[in-house]
């Protein structure tokens, strides 16, 4: 079975600075990989997601991620942050030999100080 | 329509109670999901559907049954709750095993609590 690891459990940071949330998951074959946010009192939504093709992804509100397959890592970065990014993060894999079981780190809870 | 639609938001029952949650997609996708979330933890996969077929049981106690009348309907019956059931529950769809682009979509979920 997949593993995820999340390295930060809570980021504060400053609005403005840069952000790099840190992913590495455990399994022995291939796997699509996906970064997922909940604002507060909101549902999941995906902010990007990685199947195949140029290792770094770009997703939603300028947040993008590299998928360095030697490293099992897929870290998540933005380079200036701002106030309405404060929310929990979470990283997710699932193999693509049973893509319906999908598993999710920790998470990261990010405060973003105004 | 990219909408996940779980009913009710909220829910207080009792230990003895029967409830259901439902949960509606409209986007076409052939694999529906329950998750339990608990608070600052990740979402726990609990059920699969897929092609209106139970496909994953990930050794969910029988006080908790899913149920697929359709393709874009998904239910979670509840009875004999115990108070540790208390999470946020949420429901999820995809286009399918084998289908490129297999993001799982989140309903807003279904706050739970167990009296």
């Amino acid at each position: 079975a997949q593993s995820v690891s999340q390295h930060n459990h809570h980021v504060i940071l400053s609005e403005a600075a840069s952000l790099e949330l840190g992913c590495n998951y455990s399994y022995g074959g291939t796997v699509n990989l996906f970064w997922y946010v909940q604002y507060p009192g909101q549902h999941l939504q995906l902010l990007l997601k990685y199947f195949s093709g140029d290792p770094l992804v770009k997703g939603i509100k300028g947040f993008e991620a590299e998928f360095i397959k030697s490293k099992f890592s897929f870290n998540l970065r933005k380079p200036s942050v701002q106030w309405s990014d404060t929310a929990e993060y979470f990283c997710a894999v699932n193999p693509r030999s049973n893509d319906y079981k999908l598993s999710f780190g920790a998470g990261t809870t990010v405060t973003v100080r105004a | 329509d990219t909408e996940v639609t779980q009913t009710p938001k909220h829910l207080v029952m009792g230990m003895t109670n029967k409830k259901s949650l439902k949960c509606e997609q409209h986007m076409g996708h052939r694999a529906m999901y329950w998750y339990k979330q608990k608070a600052k933890k990740p979402p726990e996969l609990m059920f699969v559907y897929s092609y209106e077929k139970l496909s994953i049981n990930e050794s969910v106690p029988s006080r908790f049954s899913p149920e697929c009348p359709n393709s874009s309907l998904l239910n979670l019956h509840l009875h004999a709750l115990q108070p540790e059931d208390s999470a946020l529950y949420l429901c999820a769809s995809s286009q399918g095993r084998g289908q490129l682009n297999t993001e799982a979509f989140f309903g807003q979920g279904t706050r739970l609590t167990v009296v």
